[in-house]
């Protein structure tokens, strides 16, 4: 089973921030958080991944609560394009355990 | 050209033929795996390899087998397909030396496979 938890589905509209949560209440100190997303009719495509320290790249940022508990995956501007499903997974430090995808969030963007 | 190829897209067979899916990666990664998605399920594993001489059973493995041709090539089988196997299938690819620690994960464009 996946040990993440995240809302179904969200909504946002055009060129607005759009904040994703994600709950991971039982990570062990050394999992890292990883966030994927799907594109229609696309497989899954890789967007951040953080162990404690918030984290910034070209398609987001990932802010992770102290306790890491929590974390949100932050899309700065959103476009039509970022409509997709996003993953939130828990992943074990030297890439020896699988990654398990959940359910994810469904974005739709709204023009 | 994409660094993760699935052929065939797409397939409709019918109950109790053998299915072959094939992936092929130009990303020169060892770890490789195969999923399948089903509505609402999200992604499940089916089988991993990390390498040529390693394969292993992933979360629903049952009804299907793996062979691992080479680091580029991993192919699925299913040896007598059942309407229950109809899913998107997905290989993914990845290398920890160039993902680092994390293990960044790259995915092929998916398959879709009807059995009838």
């Amino acid at each position: 089973d996946a040990k993440t938890t995240q809302p179904n589905s969200m909504e946002s509209n055009e060129e607005e921030p759009v904040h994703l949560p994600c709950n991971h209440s039982t990570i062990s100190g050394t999992d890292y958080i990883h966030w994927y997303r799907q594109l229609p009719s696309q497989g899954p495509e890789y967007v951040i991944h953080g162990l404690t320290s918030n984290v910034n790249n070209r398609m987001a940022s990932l802010a992770i609560a102290e306790d890491r508990k929590s974390s949100t995956l932050i899309l700065h501007r959103a476009t039509l394009r970022d409509a997709a499903v996003y993953y939130c997974i828990e992943g074990a430090n030297f890439g020896n355990e699988k990654l398990t995808f959940g359910t994810g969030t469904r974005l739709t963007i709204i023009p | 050209d994409a660094d993760v190829t699935q052929t065939p897209r797409n397939r409709i067979t019918k109950t109790g033929k053998r299915i072959m899916l094939e992936c092929s990666q130009t990303k020169g990664h060892d770890r490789m795996y195969w999923y399948r998605q089903d509505p609402g399920l999200g992604l499940r594993l089916i089988y991993y390899s990390f390498d040529v001489k390693d394969i292993n059973k992933g979360e629903i493995s049952d009804g299907y087998s793996v062979s691992r041709q080479a680091q580029a090539k991993f192919s699925l089988s299913l040896e007598s397909a059942i309407p229950n196997q109809t899913a998107l299938y997905f290989c993914a690819t990845s290398d920890p030396r160039t993902g680092g620690i994390a293990d960044t994960q790259y995915f092929g464009p998916g398959t879709r496979l009807t059995v009838l």
